[in-house]
Parts: C-alpha cells; structure tokens; sequence
C-alpha cells in the first residue's frame, strides 16, 4: 500500500489546458517535496512546502500544501510539451530522514 | 551547487555476475545517502540508507547479502548488485539530502542495470 496516493496516475492533455495533481496521505508530513522526472534520469526537485496552507508559485505551476500536511497539489496552468514528465510528490517526517514517494503522475502535454 | 554524480549511467551484465554502482557528491558531504530502485512508469522505492562509516539500513524484502552498500566516505556510496538476476534489472537511483535546499533532496542520473 502507498503511503503518498497521487491522482490521477495518468494525464494526457493538449497544450494550453490546465491541469491538477493530487497527493494524499492519511499521515503528517513535516514537510512535502514535489519533483519532476525525465525518462533514464533522476527526479528534480521542483518545491518544498512546509507550512500548513502554504501556496508556493514556480512560473505557471502553484503547489499547495494542505493545512493539516496530509494532503498536497499541484496545478498547472497553460500546460506546454515542456512540461511532459513524471511528476512525484514526496514526503518527509521529522522522525526519519528518508523520503516517501508518492505513486507518481504521468503527464502527456500534445502539442 | 548539490550535484550528485552517478555512474555508470547504464550497465548489460550476464545472469551471475556483480555490478557497482558508484554514487558521488561533488560539492557537499553527505554522511547519508539513499538508494531507490524505480520500475518503468512505477514510482521510486525506497531501498536501503546508506550511512557513512557505518552499516547501510535496508528496507524490508530488500536482501542485504544481494545488494551491498558501502559508504566509505562522506562523498562516496556504492551499491553491489552480486550475483545479477534478470529480475534485478531495474533503473537505480541514489540521492543525498542537499545542504543548499530547504529539506530538498538531489537526485543521481540513475542507472540502467539490464541482466541477460
């Protein structure tokens, strides 16, 4: 069973539509990083969110963190071939070092 | 800054043999590293933590005898994949928590083991 559940596992959409990704846990995270990964290489950070509430911007993506820190999202807005990629979110508890992964969102922008 | 260098990026080895992967920080130390291994359009799963000058703490089902871990310097962290199985081939990353980014983590390139 996946601790981080991301929905939707796959996306397809054409360029210019916006989109949201989901990630939702039933535990607390102190902290939520979100990631973007290219086939045959390794994720990228795109954002931390550590406070409860807390919206960051990067460009045309808005990440949220939910104000209990269960739950997280991503959205995109006019969505560009670019932006094809898996995206994952991954959590963090004070109590570990290590990262949990969420099942990860496939994403398609046609252009 | 917080590069971390994985090699080889990809690596054909015969059923039986041992492969190393190499995981590298180039300018920071990182006294843990982790491993994840990654299945085609499936998430990363965690492996073991790697901890320098000390035992590697393994996930559970992940076999310690097959897949060795040495972290032999603050900048260093090998994987051993001995006695190679088809089933063990899979995509392996490794990572390090970067002092440069708020509770953000590097990521290696990955390596692509394929056992024949």
């Amino acid at each position: 069973t996946q601790l981080l559940e991301q929905s939707p596992q796959f996306l397809s959409i054409q360029e210019g539509e916006n989109l949201t990704v989901y990630c939702n846990s039933s535990s607390v995270f102190s902290s939520l990083q979100w990631y973007r990964q290219e086939p045959g290489e390794g994720p990228v950070l795109l954002v931390t969110v550590v406070t409860g509430g807390e919206v960051k911007k990067l460009k045309r993506l808005t990440f949220q963190f939910g104000d209990a820190r269960k739950d997280s999202s991503l959205h995109i807005t006019a969505a560009q071939p670019g932006d094809t990629g898996l995206y994952l979110c991954a959590g963090a508890r004070s109590s570990a070092r290590q990262l949990t992964f969420g099942s990860g969102t496939q994403l398609t922008v046609l252009p | 800054g917080a590069v971390v260098s994985q090699h080889p990026s990809w690596v054909i080895c015969k059923s039986g043999t041992s492969v190393k992967i190499e995981c590298r920080s180039l300018d920071f130390q990182a006294t843990t590293m982790f491993w994840y291994r990654q299945f085609p359009k499936q998430s990363l799963m965690l492996m073991a933590t790697s901890n320098e000058g000390s035992k590697a703490t393994y996930e559970q089902g992940v076999e310690k005898d097959k897949f060795l871990i040495n972290h032999a310097s603050l900048t260093l962290s090998t994987l051993t994949v001995t006695s190679a199985h088809p089933e063990d081939s899979s995509f392996y990353i490794c990572s390090a928590r970067t002092p440069f980014r708020d509770y953000g983590y590097t990521f290696g390139s990955g390596t692509r083991l394929t056992v024949v």
